[in-house]
């Protein structure tokens, strides 16, 4: 069966400096995995995802996030954070299935928050 | 394209009653996936349509229901609701036959109050 492990439930940083959220999967198989968004009050906004090409994959407002299959990791980053960056993130497998379709299982998420 | 719609956006409902959700896929996407979200389980998948079929099913009693029109907008009803039903209810959208790589879109949810 297929998860993921989001080692921090909760990161703080000061607006400007990395951030680092960090991410283990289990999977038999080489995965699909991605990462997730939700602001407050909002739905899950696709940040980036892997589907087995490239290992460093680069998303949307500066983050890009690395698949190490012998860590089994994919951890997200951004260089420097910004304000609107406080949010929830979500790393997610894709468990396939015969027949073309997918399920979704989601880490618990991390709670990024940024200081001034 | 317009993405993902969720009607209503907020619904506050007594223990007993029953209600009824719905999701307006992405234009031209087939399957739609329902989610809860809760504090307490985080986010689990509930189930899957594709061309008004239900392929997958996630661990929830019956109580929980789908079903997907030929328009490929989907509805899930929970029948009986309980207090511990409260929750955000997200509707992702995609293609349905790309498989694991597939992107799903989220729609930006329905928040469920039980009282």
């Amino acid at each position: 069966a297929q998860s993921v492990t989001q080692l921090d439930s909760h990161v703080s940083v000061s607006e400007g400096t990395p951030v680092l959220l960090r991410c283990n999967y289990s999977s038999s198989y080489s995965p699909s995995l991605f990462w997730y968004v939700q602001h407050p009050n909002k739905g899950l906004q696709l940040l980036l995802k892997y589907t087995s090409a490239a290992t460093l994959v680069k998303g949307i407002n500066g983050f890009e996030a690395e698949f190490k299959k012998s860590e089994t990791s994919f951890h997200l980053t951004k260089p420097s954070a910004h304000m609107s960056d406080a949010a929830e993130y979500f790393c997610v497998v894709s468990e396939q299935f015969s027949g073309g379709y997918n399920k979704l299982i989601f880490g618990a998420g991390t709670r990024l928050a940024v200081h001034p | 394209k317009a993405g993902v719609t969720q009607t209503p956006r907020y619904l506050i409902k007594t223990r007993g009653q029953q209600v009824t959700l719905s999701c307006s896929p992405i234009s031209g996407h087939r399957s739609v996936s329902w989610y809860q979200q809760t504090p307490g389980q985080g986010l689990q998948f509930l189930f899957e349509y594709f061309s008004e079929t239900q392929r997958n099913k996630g661990n929830f009693p019956g109580r929980f229901s789908g079903r997907q029109f030929s328009n490929s907008r989907s509805e899930m009803n929970v029948s009986t609701l309980e207090l511990g039903d409260s929750a955000l209810y997200l509707c992702a959208s995609s293609g349905g036959l790309a498989g694991g790589e597939e992107t799903q879109y989220f729609g930006p949810g329905t928040r469920l109050l039980v009282l």
